[in-house]
Protein backbone atom coordinates (compact mmCIF):
# COMPACT_ATOMS: atom_id res chain seq x y z
CA UNK A 1 0.00 0.00 0.00
CA UNK A 2 1.83 3.21 -1.39
CA UNK A 3 -0.20 5.99 0.42
CA UNK A 4 0.50 9.17 -0.81
CA UNK A 5 3.17 9.28 -3.43
CA UNK A 6 4.56 12.77 -4.50
CA UNK A 7 6.51 13.53 -7.60
CA UNK A 8 9.42 14.70 -8.65
CA UNK A 9 11.35 14.37 -4.90
CA UNK A 10 13.58 17.42 -5.54
CA UNK A 11 13.62 20.27 -8.21
CA UNK A 12 15.49 23.03 -8.96
CA UNK A 13 13.50 25.99 -11.38
CA UNK A 14 14.98 29.30 -12.33
CA UNK A 15 12.83 32.21 -11.72
CA UNK A 16 9.87 32.37 -13.98
CA UNK A 17 10.07 29.23 -15.15
CA UNK A 18 7.04 26.25 -14.71
CA UNK A 19 6.39 22.90 -13.09
CA UNK A 20 3.79 21.07 -11.96
CA UNK A 21 3.90 18.91 -8.67
CA UNK A 22 2.04 15.45 -8.53
CA UNK A 23 0.08 13.67 -5.86
CA UNK A 24 -1.02 10.40 -6.16
CA UNK A 25 -3.52 8.63 -3.15
CA UNK A 26 -4.39 4.87 -3.62
CA UNK A 27 -6.74 4.91 -0.45
CA UNK A 28 -9.90 6.12 -2.50
CA UNK A 29 -9.92 9.72 -0.44
CA UNK A 30 -12.33 12.48 -1.23
CA UNK A 31 -9.98 14.82 0.39
CA UNK A 32 -6.49 16.21 -1.23
CA UNK A 33 -4.24 19.36 0.00
CA UNK A 34 -1.37 20.78 -0.81
CA UNK A 35 0.90 22.55 1.79
CA UNK A 36 4.02 24.41 1.68
CA UNK A 37 6.67 24.13 4.44
CA UNK A 38 9.26 27.04 5.22
CA UNK A 39 12.54 26.84 7.13
CA UNK A 40 11.36 26.39 10.75
CA UNK A 41 7.88 27.12 10.18
CA UNK A 42 4.61 25.00 10.18
CA UNK A 43 2.65 23.56 7.32
CA UNK A 44 0.46 26.25 5.29
CA UNK A 45 -2.15 25.19 3.39
CA UNK A 46 -2.09 27.01 -0.26
CA UNK A 47 -4.93 24.43 -2.11
CA UNK A 48 -7.29 22.17 -1.33
CA UNK A 49 -10.17 19.76 -2.70
CA UNK A 50 -13.41 18.24 -1.47
CA UNK A 51 -13.45 15.72 -4.53
CA UNK A 52 -13.07 15.19 -8.13
CA UNK A 53 -13.28 18.38 -9.95
CA UNK A 54 -13.04 20.85 -7.42
CA UNK A 55 -11.04 23.02 -5.86
CA UNK A 56 -10.57 25.48 -2.87
CA UNK A 57 -8.20 27.72 -2.16
CA UNK A 58 -6.40 27.76 1.80
CA UNK A 59 -4.24 30.17 3.16
CA UNK A 60 -1.54 30.93 0.83
CA UNK A 61 -3.12 30.52 -2.71
CA UNK A 62 -1.05 33.19 -4.73
CA UNK A 63 0.93 32.39 -7.43
CA UNK A 64 -0.43 28.28 -7.47
CA UNK A 65 -3.05 26.54 -9.53
CA UNK A 66 -4.31 23.08 -9.06
CA UNK A 67 -6.37 20.36 -10.40
CA UNK A 68 -8.33 17.61 -9.82
CA UNK A 69 -9.24 15.61 -12.64
CA UNK A 70 -8.85 12.10 -11.49
CA UNK A 71 -10.35 11.11 -8.10
CA UNK A 72 -7.07 9.84 -7.01
CA UNK A 73 -4.63 12.67 -8.34
CA UNK A 74 -4.04 16.25 -7.24
CA UNK A 75 -1.60 18.31 -9.30
CA UNK A 76 0.00 21.51 -7.91
CA UNK A 77 1.14 24.44 -10.81
CA UNK A 78 3.50 27.11 -11.02
CA UNK A 79 3.05 29.11 -14.01
CA UNK A 80 5.90 31.36 -13.31
CA UNK A 81 8.35 30.48 -10.34
CA UNK A 82 9.64 32.93 -7.93
CA UNK A 83 12.25 32.91 -5.11
CA UNK A 84 9.44 33.22 -2.17
CA UNK A 85 8.07 29.57 -3.48
CA UNK A 86 11.16 27.96 -2.50
CA UNK A 87 9.94 25.55 -0.01
CA UNK A 88 9.03 22.23 0.61
CA UNK A 89 5.47 21.01 -0.35
CA UNK A 90 3.68 18.57 0.97
CA UNK A 91 0.40 16.59 -0.44
CA UNK A 92 -2.05 15.10 2.03
CA UNK A 93 -5.45 12.86 2.09
CA UNK A 94 -8.48 12.16 4.15
CA UNK A 95 -11.93 10.79 4.18
CA UNK A 96 -14.76 13.70 4.21
CA UNK A 97 -16.14 12.04 7.28
CA UNK A 98 -16.56 15.34 9.38
CA UNK A 99 -13.42 16.01 12.55
CA UNK A 100 -12.59 12.49 13.19
CA UNK A 101 -10.92 11.11 10.04
CA UNK A 102 -7.06 11.66 9.53
CA UNK A 103 -4.94 12.40 7.23
CA UNK A 104 -2.06 10.63 5.35
CA UNK A 105 1.06 12.48 4.11
CA UNK A 106 3.49 12.74 1.53
CA UNK A 107 6.93 12.57 1.94
CA UNK A 108 7.08 15.90 0.21
CA UNK A 109 8.72 18.12 -2.44
CA UNK A 110 11.90 20.34 -2.12
CA UNK A 111 11.93 22.97 -4.64
CA UNK A 112 14.16 25.54 -5.05
CA UNK A 113 13.78 28.57 -7.22
CA UNK A 114 16.83 30.54 -8.26
CA UNK B 1 -9.81 29.51 11.52
CA UNK B 2 -9.31 27.82 14.89
CA UNK B 3 -6.17 28.66 16.59
CA UNK B 4 -3.91 26.42 18.80
CA UNK B 5 -1.64 27.38 21.31
CA UNK B 6 1.51 25.48 21.79
CA UNK B 7 4.92 25.91 23.85
CA UNK B 8 7.51 26.56 20.89
CA UNK B 9 9.89 23.67 22.65
CA UNK B 10 10.59 21.19 25.38
CA UNK B 11 12.87 18.92 26.51
CA UNK B 12 12.50 15.17 28.29
CA UNK B 13 14.71 12.84 29.17
CA UNK B 14 14.53 9.20 27.37
CA UNK B 15 12.31 6.66 28.93
CA UNK B 16 10.12 9.03 31.04
CA UNK B 17 7.09 10.48 30.26
CA UNK B 18 6.45 13.73 28.29
CA UNK B 19 3.31 15.61 28.76
CA UNK B 20 3.08 17.71 25.58
CA UNK B 21 0.36 20.91 26.34
CA UNK B 22 -2.26 22.77 23.83
CA UNK B 23 -4.36 25.44 24.58
CA UNK B 24 -7.54 25.70 22.27
CA UNK B 25 -9.95 28.31 23.82
CA UNK B 26 -11.59 29.02 20.86
CA UNK B 27 -12.54 25.30 20.12
CA UNK B 28 -16.62 24.99 19.43
CA UNK B 29 -18.46 21.71 20.19
CA UNK B 30 -17.84 19.84 17.08
CA UNK B 31 -14.17 20.21 16.51
CA UNK B 32 -12.10 17.25 16.83
CA UNK B 33 -8.69 17.49 18.43
CA UNK B 34 -5.65 16.18 16.48
CA UNK B 35 -2.43 15.61 17.42
CA UNK B 36 0.55 15.24 14.19
CA UNK B 37 3.87 14.94 14.69
CA UNK B 38 6.81 15.62 11.64
CA UNK B 39 9.82 13.61 12.07
CA UNK B 40 12.78 15.27 10.15
CA UNK B 41 12.88 15.42 6.90
CA UNK B 42 9.47 13.45 6.62
CA UNK B 43 6.00 14.33 6.02
CA UNK B 44 3.68 14.66 9.24
CA UNK B 45 2.16 11.37 10.35
CA UNK B 46 -0.81 10.91 12.54
CA UNK B 47 -0.64 10.54 16.32
CA UNK B 48 -4.00 10.42 17.67
CA UNK B 49 -7.11 12.05 17.90
CA UNK B 50 -10.41 13.11 19.99
CA UNK B 51 -13.43 14.85 20.58
CA UNK B 52 -14.45 14.80 24.78
CA UNK B 53 -13.13 11.93 26.24
CA UNK B 54 -9.45 10.90 26.69
CA UNK B 55 -7.85 8.58 23.97
CA UNK B 56 -5.23 5.73 24.36
CA UNK B 57 -3.22 4.18 20.82
CA UNK B 58 -0.35 2.43 20.72
CA UNK B 59 1.52 5.49 20.05
CA UNK B 60 -0.05 8.10 22.48
CA UNK B 61 -2.76 8.89 24.68
CA UNK B 62 -4.46 12.07 24.50
CA UNK B 63 -5.90 14.41 27.76
CA UNK B 64 -8.91 16.20 27.43
CA UNK B 65 -9.83 19.16 29.88
CA UNK B 66 -13.53 18.57 30.82
CA UNK B 67 -14.50 22.19 28.97
CA UNK B 68 -11.87 21.49 26.14
CA UNK B 69 -10.01 24.92 26.28
CA UNK B 70 -6.83 22.56 26.85
CA UNK B 71 -5.46 19.22 25.52
CA UNK B 72 -2.33 17.06 26.67
CA UNK B 73 -0.72 14.56 24.60
CA UNK B 74 1.55 12.35 26.81
CA UNK B 75 3.98 9.82 25.76
CA UNK B 76 4.54 7.13 28.71
CA UNK B 77 7.94 6.43 27.59
CA UNK B 78 10.06 8.82 25.48
CA UNK B 79 12.54 7.33 23.16
CA UNK B 80 15.41 9.05 20.89
CA UNK B 81 12.87 8.37 17.91
CA UNK B 82 9.96 10.45 19.15
CA UNK B 83 12.42 13.34 18.95
CA UNK B 84 9.72 15.57 16.38
CA UNK B 85 7.89 18.39 16.18
CA UNK B 86 4.30 17.97 17.44
CA UNK B 87 1.42 19.58 15.90
CA UNK B 88 -1.88 19.86 17.68
CA UNK B 89 -4.69 20.74 15.35
CA UNK B 90 -8.58 21.23 15.02
CA UNK B 91 -10.75 20.21 12.83
CA UNK B 92 -14.11 20.56 12.37
CA UNK B 93 -17.25 22.45 11.23
CA UNK B 94 -15.62 25.93 12.61
CA UNK B 95 -12.24 24.89 10.21
CA UNK B 96 -14.26 24.29 6.67
CA UNK B 97 -13.07 20.62 8.07
CA UNK B 98 -9.70 21.19 6.89
CA UNK B 99 -6.28 20.80 8.79
CA UNK B 100 -4.82 23.96 9.41
CA UNK B 101 -1.26 23.58 11.21
CA UNK B 102 0.21 25.93 13.62
CA UNK B 103 4.14 26.33 14.27
CA UNK B 104 4.05 23.08 17.08
CA UNK B 105 6.24 22.25 19.66
CA UNK B 106 9.52 20.82 18.94
CA UNK B 107 10.65 17.76 21.43
CA UNK B 108 13.78 17.38 22.31
CA UNK B 109 14.80 13.87 23.80
CA UNK B 110 18.47 13.35 25.75
CA UNK B 111 19.76 10.10 26.08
Amino acid sequence: NAGVTQTPKFRVLKTGQSMTLLCAQDMNHEYMYWYRQDPGMGLRLIHYSVGEGTTAKGEVPDGYNVSRLKKQNFLLGLESAAPSQTSVYFCASSYPDIGGEKAFFGQGTRLTVV
Amino acid sequence: DAKTTQPNSMESNEEEPVHLPCNHSTISGTDYIHWYRQLPSQGPEYVIHGLTSNVNNRMASLAIAEDRKSSTLILHRATLRDAAVYYCILRGPNTGNQFYFGTGTSLTVIP
